[in-house]
């Protein structure tokens, strides 16, 4: 159980591209997403989280308008990387985490491999 | 400032030879410690959590244990397929919108050869 699918898993695309990252959660319900980017040999950099029905949240130094958040539906968030540059290249991870389970663990996608020629 | 650190960035054993991954922690309000495991271009894969001080949790080869200051994940007897990159991780109460969101350390790479 608590499986997160996220698409696609690399993307490499031209300067100035938006592109769409999907996170699905494929058999739980999830009120709350998160979004991380993770360079290599690095760990895990919190972006925002992403609220069923509401704005997301974004972290200090996080360009709302750079990367959009969508969460239409308990199992769908998606994050956009509008007019993409080389320096967005990097490795976003998304999590979910359980409906009314605040101390449940995060389950993570697979991550998606973002490459900006 | 909530601070999670791992050590030792990197960690290298024979097949058999067990050993401990440390994380500690200098959190206000720790309402969990959560153990992952991360193999190469892949998402973080949920181990552990462990809510208080002298709890302890096992699956398979590893356990891990939390104290106020710091958790460890001791791995027994690795096998080569042990190897990846532990991540611990904490969630604090910081109330309002934190939505309980985590912080993680920088992870340990552990190499297991055969």
């Amino acid at each position: 159980g608590a499986v997160v699918s996220q698409h696609p898993s690399r993307v490499i695309c031209k300067s100035g591209t938006s592109v769409k990252i999907e996170c699905r959660s494929l058999d739980f319900q999830a009120t709350t997403m998160f979004w991380y980017r993770q360079f290599p040999k690095q760990s895990l950099m919190l972006m925002a989280t992403s609220n069923e029905g509401s704005k997301a949240t974004y972290e200090q130094g996080v360009e709302k308008d750079k990367f959009l958040i969508n969460h239409a539906s308990l199992t769908l968030s998606t994050l956009t990387v509008t007019s993409a540059h080389p320096e967005d290249s990097s490795f976003y991870i998304c999590s979910a985490r359980e409906l009314d389970s605040s101390n449940q663990p995060q389950h993570f996608g697979d991550g998606t491999r973002l490459s900006i020629l | 400032e909530d601070q999670v650190t791992q050590s030792p960035e990197a960690l290298r054993l024979q097949e058999g030879e067990s050993s401990s991954l440390n994380c500690s922690y200098t959190v206000s309000g720790l309402r969990g410690l959560f153990w992952y495991r991360q193999d190469p271009g892949k998402g973080p894969e949920f181990l552990f959590t462990l809510y208080s001080a002298g709890e302890e949790k096992e699956k398979e080869r590893l356990k891990a244990t939390l104290t106020k200051k710091e958790s460890f994940l001791h791995i027994t007897a690795p096998k080569p397929e042990d190897s990846a990159t532990y991540l611990c991780a904490v969630r604090v109460d910081a109330g309002g919108t934190s939505y309980g969101k985590l912080t993680f350390g920088q992870g340990t790479i552990l190499t297991v050869h055969p």
